[in-house]
């Protein structure tokens, strides 16, 4: 069976960079037929994309981030992970990674979350 | 960007049908899905495509597409259906989803 599970910190510090990896089980990042996805949740907010990447490592990201996403792939460890630089409050909530088929355009499935504080 | 509107709340009585817009423009051209997201709990996808669902989400859940309006219908709603609901489609002219603000849906 598919999972994907979130890591990180918890809690950055304004201004720097942060780390988050999921780690897939039940199928390999290595896969012809899926990206694999950073979504986040904020409260009151709703969903937002992040980006997705690619088997070849090719990325996508959301423009709204103005460049301060950075995924990528370690296939030995069957992970991918997101670097947020320069993150502020406004980027404390809470992180999901997930799958989406190239052939359709949903996300299925979903880790469960990680939640991210931001404060010094 | 593209946008999608939903209501932020729905409420239904036990038993009732729920029904669940997202509105945008001229949606009826994409492909729409939705999403089911339990308190403390990731979300999952239960209508694709506008109106397929994926195996062992119940027939009592469908939606629908048109013009600029998406529906997500539930009838017999049940307690367990509380939830908050999201919609999301691609947005080709960006090149990325987008999510609905997302619909909570009390059983009263």
């Amino acid at each position: 069976q598919l999972q994907l599970h979130e890591s990180g910190p918890g809690l950055v510090k304004p201004s720097e960079t942060l780390s988050l990896t999921c780690t897939v089980s039940g199928d390999t990042v290595s896969s012809d037929d899926y990206y694999w996805g950073w979504i986040r949740q904020t409260p009151g907010k709703g969903l937002e994309w992040i980006g997705n990447i690619y088997s070849t490592g090719t990325t996508f990201y959301s423009p709204s981030l103005r460049g301060r996403a950075t995924m990528f792939l370690d296939k030995s460890k069957n992970q991918f992970s997101l670097r947020l630089t320069s993150v502020t409050a406004a980027d404390a909530c809470l992180y999901f990674c997930a799958r989406m088929s190239l052939a359709a355009s949903w996300f299925d499935p979903w880790g469960r979350g990680t939640l991210v504080a931001v404060s010094s | 960007s593209y946008v999608l509107t939903q209501p932020p709340s729905v409420s239904v009585a036990p038993g009732k049908t729920a029904s669940i817009t997202c509105g945008g423009n001229n949606i009826g051209s994409k492909n729409v899905h939705w999403y089911q997201q339990r308190p403390g709990q990731a979300p999952v996808v239960i209508i694709f495509y506008g109106s397929d669902r994926p195996s062992g989400i119940p027939e009592r859940v469908s939606g629908s597409n048109s013009g600029n309006t998406a529906t997500l219908t539930i009838s017999s709603v049940e307690a367990g259906d509380e939830a908050d609901y999201f919609c999301q489609v691609w947005d080709f002219d960006n090149d990325q989803p987008v999510f609905g603000g997302g619909t909570t849906l009390t059983v009263l």
